[in-house]
């Protein structure tokens, strides 16, 4: 079964800084896809930032970038500029392979940011 | 248009009762998905249903969980005979394909269920 392994329950940034977010996961598949959400006060869930594993390079979606580092199964995010509406719980998800089951995501158990003025 | 809508928002509900939870999906989206969530923790994976097929319910924790989704489109959760272990946010997820291949999920606002 995969696992997913967020070791820090709270994180703070002044705006307009960088912080990031860990991220680890254990898998035996060789390729599958990593996701960060992000889960306002509002409680909606909403995409960041989406990895495919077996393409080296790195995702970017504006302010959002991750550290993929396959061999390490090591999933980062760094938020650069930081804005008072990152504030949010974060958390880190894998989804298996097509052919390997249901498509479910598998989520860490998150990291509350939060954007201090 | 319309994002995945869940109602109730809030339930609460004395222990041995049976709750009704709906999921209003995005409309066109095959793949539909139930997760539950306990506060301060991340979601966990429920049941999955691809258009009425129901492909994977092995994260039910017990049989008073029971979901469907008849017509493809809406689907409901039911919880039988509440216990306390079952308070929770539900949240539903919808994807548009059955690709598997690491679709986008749209998820609604959750319904908070309280059981006393």
């Amino acid at each position: 079964a995969q696992t997913v392994t967020q070791s820090q329950p709270e994180m703070s940034v002044q705006e307009a800084e960088t912080v990031t977010l860990s991220c680890t996961y254990d898998t035996s598949e060789n390729n599958y896809y990593l996701f960060w959400y992000k889960q306002p006060p509002s409680r909606q869930m909403i995409l960041v930032i989406r990895q495919e594993a077996y393409k080296q390079q790195n995702a970017t979606e504006n302010r959002f970038s991750v550290n993929f580092q396959k061999a390490a199964k090591s999933f980062s995010l760094k938020i650069s500029d930081s804005q008072l509406g990152d504030t949010a719980m974060y958390f880190c998800a894998f989804m298996k392979p097509w052919g390997a089951g249901s498509y479910q995501l598998t989520f860490g158990k998150g990291t509350k940011l939060s954007v201090i003025p | 248009g319309a994002g995945v809508s869940q109602s109730p928002r809030y339930k609460v509900a004395k222990r041995g009762q049976d709750v009704a939870l709906r999921c209003d999906p995005i409309s066109g989206h095959v793949s539909l998905f139930w997760y539950q969530q306990a506060l301060g923790q991340g979601p966990e994976f429920l049941t999955y249903f691809q258009n009425e097929a129901q492909l994977d319910k092995s994260g039910l924790p017990s049989d008073r969980f029971f979901a469907e989704r008849p017509e493809g489109s809406v689907s409901t959760l039911k919880i039988q005979r509440t216990q306390q272990e079952d308070s929770a946010v539900y949240l539903c997820a919808s994807s548009l394909a059955a690709s598997g291949r690491g679709d986008e999920q749209y998820f609604g606002p959750g319904t908070r269920l309280t059981v006393t």
